[in-house]
């Protein structure tokens, strides 16, 4: 069974400064990851994917993710964060389970901006 | 535009009354999903449909039902047998595929 962990529950950084959110993944095969953010009381929306090819992968809102399959990581960054980039944010892990597209989530990671 | 079309936003229940919620989607996408939200917890999944007329238990199912008689349409209803139904209820959507979801914006839920 696949699962996902994100260490960090809560992170602080300054406005321009840069930013990394970490995702641990464990599943057998290649997986399929994925990041999303939630702002307060709203759904989640899809940053980026990643399915194969390139490892370094480009989001919206000027994120970008890197897959590293020998740590098993797939950390979000972004070189300079913006106030309203302040939000949860959540790493996942999909595979075919009976065919069914499973997806786990990680606990998610908030972000605070401060000025 | 397509998306995914959660109601009510704020829903407050008595304890022992059954409720329901609300999932339409205008995406054309196969499969639909409810997912449950607790601080701390993440994203818990309680139903998902493949298909019309079809759809499977997740891993928190008990006390909660659901029907898909439309493609476009997933109701959840959180019975009296939900022990703790004071939550966030996220609904999400994506076509055959692609495994990235479309969500709502969420319905929560107060047991009062």
């Amino acid at each position: 069974a696949q699962s996902v962990t994100q260490p960090d529950i809560h992170i602080t950084v300054s406005e321009g400064a840069s930013l990394e959110l970490r995702c641990n993944y464990s599943y057998g095969a290649t997986p399929y990851l994925f990041w999303y953010v939630q702002s307060p009381g709203q759904g989640l929306q899809l940053l980026l994917k990643y399915f194969s090819g390139d490892t370094l992968v480009q989001g919206i809102k000027g994120f970008e993710a890197e897959f590293k399959r020998s740590q098993s990581s797939f950390n979000l960054r972004k070189p300079s964060v913006h106030w309203s980039d302040a939000a949860e944010y959540f790493c996942a892990v999909a595979a075919n389970s009976g065919g069914y597209q499973k997806v786990t989530f990680g606990i998610g990671t908030k972000l605070q901006v401060i000025p | 535009d397509g998306g995914i079309t959660q109601s009510p936003k704020y829903l407050f229940r008595k304890e022992g009354q059954n409720v329901t919620l609300s999932c339409e989607q205008n995406l054309n996408h196969d499969a639909m999903y409810w997912y449950r939200q607790d601080p701390g917890q993440g994203l818990r999944l309680i139903y998902y449909s493949q298909i019309v007329n079809d759809f499977q238990k997740g891993d928190i199912a008990e006390g909660y039902s659901v029907s898909r008689e439309k493609k476009e349409s997933f109701p959840l209803t959180v019975t009296s047998a939900q022990k703790n139904p004071t939550a966030f209820y996220l609904c999400a959507s994506s076509q055959e595929g692609n495994y990235g979801y479309t969500f709502g914006s969420g319905t929560r839920l107060t047991v009062v």
